[in-house]
This record gives structure tokens, C-alpha cells and sequence, in this order.
């Protein structure tokens, strides 16, 4: 089973809608980033979460890490056709795979004009 | 700043052919790492590098992968011979020694084994 759990696998939504994409661990998260890709590309880093509780925004886009530092959510407010692509969620899971990050399976958002 | 550099963009090979990926990490970042990401999965960690020396090699296939980082600075990832499940995406990222101060990828290096 994958360590990081992302969800929904995909999505499709109509432009001006809101979503909500999922990140979940079994295991206290050390440091949780979000980035977001285009297919076969690089990783655009897009926020970075490190305390219980805290919480990033960035234009429309904000990102929560929960209490236990165990799930962050990924919120986009009235999408966009260009919010459209793939976003991953990378943790530093601490112990052994300190200094690394492991990532989830990602999520694929497509935004319908 | 510069980014994370990487050459090529996009390389079709066939298999058991050899293939070679060059990586420029950010100046000053100490540690270097290359992921393998095939389509529809989220990024594998291969190797992790601090400066010129190999932290974390365990998931990299060693009998077919090898890497190096002379100097502490660019680094190579070669595939010797290539099969077709080698056909992915292969990332580099550098960091700072102190975790916290954030992972720079850089575009990647499409591979498609024919």
C-alpha cells in the first residue's frame, strides 16, 4: 500500500468550481509540499507545509495541514482551464527516509472552460 | 536563481541501447537526488547524494543503473541496457543541507524505450 494516499485519482470539474484534493499518511508528516505538473514534465513547487494547523494560500489556491500533521488538503477556489494538471503531494516521512521526500500516486485535474 | 538544470528533454531509445542524464542542481545545494516517475504514479526515489557522497541508493536498480556526482556539483544517471519498463520520467532535485528550506526540481528527462 502507497504511504501517501491522494484523493480523488482524478478529477473533472466545470471552470468557476471549487475543489478539494486529499493527502493522507499513517504516519506524522515531518514537511508536506505541494507541487503540480504537466504530463511527462517537471514538478512546479507550490507550497510547502511543516506545522500542525498551518495553513498557505497562494492567488487561489490554499493548502492545510490538519493538527496531527497526518493529512493536508489542497483547496482551489474558482478554478481555471490553467489550473488543469497533475498535483502531487510529497511528504518527509522522518526516520529512515529523512531528507527524502515520498510522494503520492497524484491526482489529475482537468477544468472545462 | 538558476534552476535545476537537465539535459536531454526527451530521448527514444532502443532497449538494451545505454542512455546517460546530466543534472545541474541549484549552486550551493549539497544534496542531490534523482526520481524516477513512470506515467500515472507519483516520483521514486532512485539515489540521494550529500555533496559527492551516496546517502540512499536502495531502490536503484544497480545490476542496469548506475549514477555519479563528481565534484559535488553535476551529476550523471546512466541506464545500461535499457528495457522497456525503464520508459518514464526521470527528475532531479537538489536541496539544502536543512530540510525545511524546500526540494527544486528540474524539468526532467523523458525516456521512451522502443
Amino acid at each position: 500500500s502507497q504511504e501517501l494516499e491522494q484523493s480523488p485519482q482524478s478529477l473533472i470539474v466545470q471552470e468557476g468550481k471549487n475543489l478539494t484534493i486529499n493527502c493522507t499518511s499513517s504516519k506524522t508528516l515531518y514537511g508536506l509540499y505541494w507541487y503540480k505538473q504537466k504530463y511527462g514534465e517537471g514538478l512546479i513547487f507550490l507550497m510547502m507545509l511543516q506545522k500542525g494547523g498551518e495553513e498557505k494560500s497562494h492567488e487561489k489556491i490554499t493548502a492545510k495541514l490538519d493538527e496531527k500533521k497526518q493529512q493536508s488538503s489542497l483547496h482551489i477556489t474558482a478554478s481555471q482551464p490553467s489550473h488543469a494538471g497533475i498535483y502531487l503531494c510529497g511528504a518527509d516521512m522522518g526516520g529512515t527516509s529523512y531528507g527524502k521526500l515520498t510522494f503520492g500516486q497524484g491526482t489529475i485535474l482537468t477544468v472545462h472552460p | 536563481e538558476a534552476g535545476v538544470a537537465q539535459s536531454p528533454r526527451y530521448k527514444i531509445i532502443e532497449k538494451r541501447q545505454s542512455v546517460a542524464f546530466w543534472c545541474n542542481p541549484i549552486s550551493g545545494h549539497a544534496t542531490l537526488y534523482w526520481y524516477q516517475q513512470i506515467l500515472g504514479q507519483g516520483p521514486k526515489l532512485l539515489i540521494q547524494f550529500q555533496n559527492n557522497g551516496v546517502v540512499d541508493d536502495s531502490q536503484l536498480p544497480k545490476d542496469r543503473f548506475s549514477a555519479e556526482r563528481l565534484k559535488g556539483v553535476d551529476s550523471t544517471l546512466k541506464i545500461q541496457p535499457a528495457k522497456l519498463e525503464d520508459s518514464a520520467v526521470y527528475l532531479c532535485a537538489s536541496s539544502l543541507v536543512d530540510r525545511g528550506y524546500g526540494y527544486t526540481f528540474g524539468s526532467g528527462t523523458r525516456l521512451t524505450v522502443v
